[in-house]
């Protein structure tokens, strides 16, 4: 496996089912991401980590639990959701915190409904 | 308040023409801007960069210029091929929030053969 991925691609639950994403990536970065791209709207960072410590938690709902056990693995556990949190979740990293020179790269995403 | 715009949601052009994407920005600390790509079922992948210190880069068919005064910028692709045809989002950072990048919207290409 090469770049970003992410697991489950797709994922329905119900408001009190409780399920994770797996985001993993394989190039070696320091810096991972988690991003929500709501339809018509604009990508909404929400977690940031840097060397498996959280640098930035956007104002996200606490039903948004982030946790990144190392570089290479992020995850976001997902319980009590609305249906207003369908979305396509994207996983990101960059080698360090993203600064712009450089890039981030992204996984395919996770498309979330929640029912 | 949305920092990045961009105000087309859709645009189609004609194979082996010109396509020009703009974005409108508020906040003029962003220090560099970029373009993404995005095909359906795939993630964003990066296309082109600009530090603000510059006002064009080049990178084969890709030309991403800058106008600081009106805090816009545009993405020219000549020519256009059917492959381009995605969604293009703009996103922008400064320095000083390292790990932190604002998205425009997104407009979705389309290039008809």
């Amino acid at each position: 496996e090469t770049g970003v991925t992410q697991t489950p691609r797709h994922l329905v639950m119900g408001m009190t089912n409780k399920k994770s994403l797996k985001c993993e990536q394989h190039l070696g970065h320091n810096a991972m991401y988690w991003y929500k791209q709501s339809a018509k709207k604009p990508l909404e960072l929400m977690f940031v980590y840097n060397f498996k410590e959280q640098t930035e938690n956007n104002s996200v709902p606490s039903r948004f639990s982030p946790e990144c056990p190392n570089s290479s693995h992020l995850f976001l556990h997902l319980h009590t959701l609305q249906p207003e949190d369908s979305a396509l979740y994207l996983c990101a990293s960059s080698q360090d915190l993203w600064r712009g020179a450089d890039t981030q790269y992204f996984g395919p995403g996770t498309r979330l409904t929640v029912l | 308040d949305q920092q990045v715009k961009q105000n087309s949601p859709s645009l189609s052009v004609q194979e082996g023409r010109i396509s020009i994407l703009n974005c409108d920005y508020t906040n003029s600390m962003f220090d560099y801007f970029l373009w993404y790509k995005k095909y359906p079922a795939e993630g964003p992948t990066f296309l082109i960069s600009i530090s603000s210190i510059k006002d064009k880069n080049e990178d084969g068919r890709f030309t991403v210029f800058l106008n600081k005064s009106a805090k816009h910028l545009s993405l020219h692709i000549v020519p256009s091929q059917p492959g381009d045809s995605a969604v293009y989002f703009c996103a922008a950072s400064m320095n000083t929030n390292a790990g932190k990048s604002t998205f425009g919207d997104g407009t979705t290409l389309t290039v008809k053969p």
